[in-house]
């Protein structure tokens, strides 16, 4: 069946540029999540839903970072005014539910110039 | 906080060497503990689970015991691969509904 699918994979933009990053869970998951995977940072945290909502925003590291899930399935990442340090792997996984194994997609390469 | 603690790569081994890659972890609850895997090119993947201490989780011949006492999921694999490189990350689930909490992972390359 059909996995996390993520878009773009690869997104390479020019510093203060806005940039937005999609993910489409797995149907039938009701939490989804963000990570995001720098160079020497391991994988880092940023937000998940469960369903529209989002009950823990503390892992977004500034308020340049924005997300939303509606209709309790896809779900976008924005990030405003973007600078170098975004330059990372962001990740999105779903889950069944909050506590079962998170499922990942492939990733959204992001370069900020 | 939650905290996962894991050893620093890279690992060279040749092959059908044994790997053992050290996970050690600080949890306020009692977590469900993983370990994923991400092969080059490609997105993580979950490669086994233990829920509760004591439990043994096991996959692809690779194994990993949930240890209380010590607050360790090590992962062990009695003979690798050339196909077993990849990055492998140790995490942990609170149950009190947190996301996971990674390692910085840990690089392991196989030679033939």
């Amino acid at each position: 069946g059909a996995g996390v699918s993520q878009s773009p994979s690869n997104k390479v933009t020019e510093k203060g540029k806005d940039v937005e990053l999609r993910c489409d869970p797995i149907s039938g998951h009701t939490a989804l999540y963000w990570y995001r995977q720098s160079l020497g940072q391991g994988l880092e945290f940023l937000i998940y839903f469960q369903g529209n909502s989002a009950p823990d925003k503390s892992g977004l590291p500034s308020d340049r970072f924005s997300a939303e899930r509606t209709g309790g399935s896809v779900s976008t990442l924005t990030i405003q005014r973007t600078q170098q340090e975004d330059s990372a792997v962001y990740l999105c996984a779903s889950s069944l539910d909050f506590n079962q194994p998170q499922h990942f997609g492939d990733g959204t390469r992001l370069s900020i110039l | 906080g939650n905290s996962v603690t894991q050893m620093e790569g890279p690992v060279t081994l040749s092959e059908e060497a044994f790997l053992t890659i050290n996970c050690t972890y600080t949890a306020t609850g009692y977590p469900s503990l993983f370990w994923y895997v991400q092969y080059p090119g490609e997105g993580l993947q979950l490669l086994l689970k233990a829920t509760k201490a004591d439990d043994k989780g096991s996959n692809k011949g690779f194994e990993a015991t949930y240890r209380k006492e010590t607050t360790s999921f090590h992962l062990e694999k009695g003979s690798v691969q050339v196909s077993d490189s990849a990055v492998y990350f140790c995490a942990l689930s609170d149950k009190g509904n947190t996301p996971l909490v990674f390692g910085k992972g840990t690089r392991l390359s196989v030679i033939a």
